[in-house]
């Protein structure tokens, strides 16, 4: 079946710019996570939906960044004014959340590399 | 807190052995590893939900040694189709801010050479 997407798979934005990034996760998951990888670095958590309770946004680096799941499916991630140093790989994963974060196999899209210049 | 893999890095020749290392500062809950060859989604490889526990996936293992609070993974003849960056993910046992999700090490790269 098909796996997570993301789109666009890549974004090349100016300094101060808003930009969009979204996931479409494994039809049936309901749970589904935003990560951003830097450079030669791990995976970073930004945050986590799980059904119709309210997201864990304990990982969203500032207020300029957001995201929305709508209808329980496709999710949105939002960075306003974006910054030089917001430029990252931005993965997105779903899960069948069966248990949890941390036991459930978490399933990663190809990412969005969001380039700021 | 973010676990600690070791080696960074790792450089083998195909039939070759490795082992990468996973710490954390904290008790764990559980342990993720998962490899991500460059420009591709990170693919789960195996979770560990106990001390002790040791899982094998073709001639990749892992083990997890809870009073250690660490796992280490283990690639045994090694094949070049093995190259790419493992990276683990931890989730801690009590509380804190990375208390209920997966935090993930670095990564190592791994090379591996005909």
């Amino acid at each position: 079946g098909a796996g997570v997407s993301q789109s666009p798979s890549n974004k090349v934005t100016e300094k101060g710019k808003d930009v969009e990034l979204r996931c479409d996760p494994i039809s049936g998951h309901t749970a589904l996570y935003w990560y951003r990888q830097s450079l030669g670095q791990g995976l970073e958590f930004l945050i986590y939906f799980q059904g119709n309770s309210a997201p864990d946004k304990s990982g969203l680096p500032s207020d300029r960044f957001s995201a929305e799941r709508t209808g329980g499916s496709v999710s949105t991630l939002t960075i306003q004014r974006t910054q030089q140093e917001d430029s990252a790989v931005y993965l997105c994963a779903s899960s069948l959340a069966l248990a949890g974060p941390t036991t459930d196999t978490q399933y990663f899209g190809p990412g969005t590399r969001l380039t700021v210049l | 807190q973010q676990p600690v893999q070791s080696p960074q890095a790792v450089i083998l020749r195909e039939g070759e052995d490795a082992v990468i290392n996973c710490s954390s500062s904290k008790a764990l809950y559980s342990v993720h590893w998962y490899r991500q060859k460059h420009g591709e989604a990170p693919v789960f490889l195996m979770i560990l939900l106990k001390g002790g526990e040791q899982k094998g996936h073709e001639k990749i293992s892992a083990s997890f040694n809870e009073k250690k609070q660490q796992s280490s993974l283990y690639l045994t003849a090694s094949q070049l189709s093995y190259s790419g960056t493992y990276f683990c993910g931890t989730a801690p046992r009590a509380g804190g801010t990375s208390y209920g999700k997966l935090t993930f090490g670095q990564g190592t790269i791994l090379t591996v050479h005909p």
